[in-house]
């Protein structure tokens, strides 16, 4: 399967505990998106990559969330000491960035986040 | 600051209907405008794009039109299905910033 993939696609933990999501982006492509979607809301923007850099963060990313995407490749989102609020379905997505004047993004399935 | 509407936020219809769904925005200089289709606890699935050059894409029985001057655009569904049951996203990207989406229009097509 050549889509964006995430992992896990479910996660339940108890609040104060950290949790770790990891996107793999479609192979060609050197942007990577996060965003965070609650219920009844559209996909709101996180952080997103071009190739390992991160270029850009929302004032949604409090100190306690921590991006990665280490050679390029997959991406990691790490939330630390969880809160009730951090409940929500966590969308990864890639697009082929600046070498498509398009720049349409694909979406993985998500990964939701239940905080106990 | 990018922001974008849809209207309205739940719609239902008999099978068969065609039907319009309705997204603004209020930064008329945006690069692309994109659908997406959402089914329940899943993830997105892009439907069409079309470029701010544009004036309207069609994929199948679904065509989305764009109007930048009056921040508008329209998603029409012909002949609709029981399957085309899902909620609708448009979101707006104006050049290197992130997509900005709408809260989605919940569609029930009805049997």
């Amino acid at each position: 399967d050549t889509g964006v993939s995430q992992n896990p696609r479910h996660k339940i933990t108890k609040r104060g505990q950290n949790v770790t999501f990891r996107c793999d982006p479609i192979s060609e492509h050197n942007r990577l998106y996060w965003y965070r979607q609650t219920l009844g809301q559209g996909p709101e923007f996180l952080t997103y990559f071009q190739n390992e850099a991160q270029l850009e963060k929302s004032r949604l990313l409090s100190d306690r969330f921590s991006a990665e995407r280490p050679k390029g490749s997959f991406s990691t989102l790490e939330i630390q000491r969880t809160e009730q609020g951090d409940s929500a379905m966590y969308l990864c997505a890639s697009s082929l960035g600046s070498l498509s004047r398009y720049n349409e993004q694909f979406f993985g399935p998500g990964t939701r986040l239940t905080v106990l | 600051k990018q922001e974008v509407t849809q209207i309205p936020a739940a719609l239902s219809v008999p099978e068969g209907e065609n039907l319009v769904l309705n997204c603004s925005f209020t930064d008329s200089a945006i690069y692309n405008l994109q659908w997406f289709r959402q089914d329940p606890g899943k993830g997105l699935t892009s439907l069409l794009l079309i470029q701010s050059s544009q004036r309207e894409q069609t994929s199948g029985r679904l065509n989305a039109s764009l109007d930048k001057s009056s921040g508008r655009s329209t998603l029409y569904i012909a002949a609709s299905q029981p399957g085309d049951s899902a909620t609708y996203l448009c979101a707006a990207l104006s050049g290197n910033t992130p997509l900005v989406f709408g809260k989605g229009t919940r569609l029930s097509v009805i049997a």
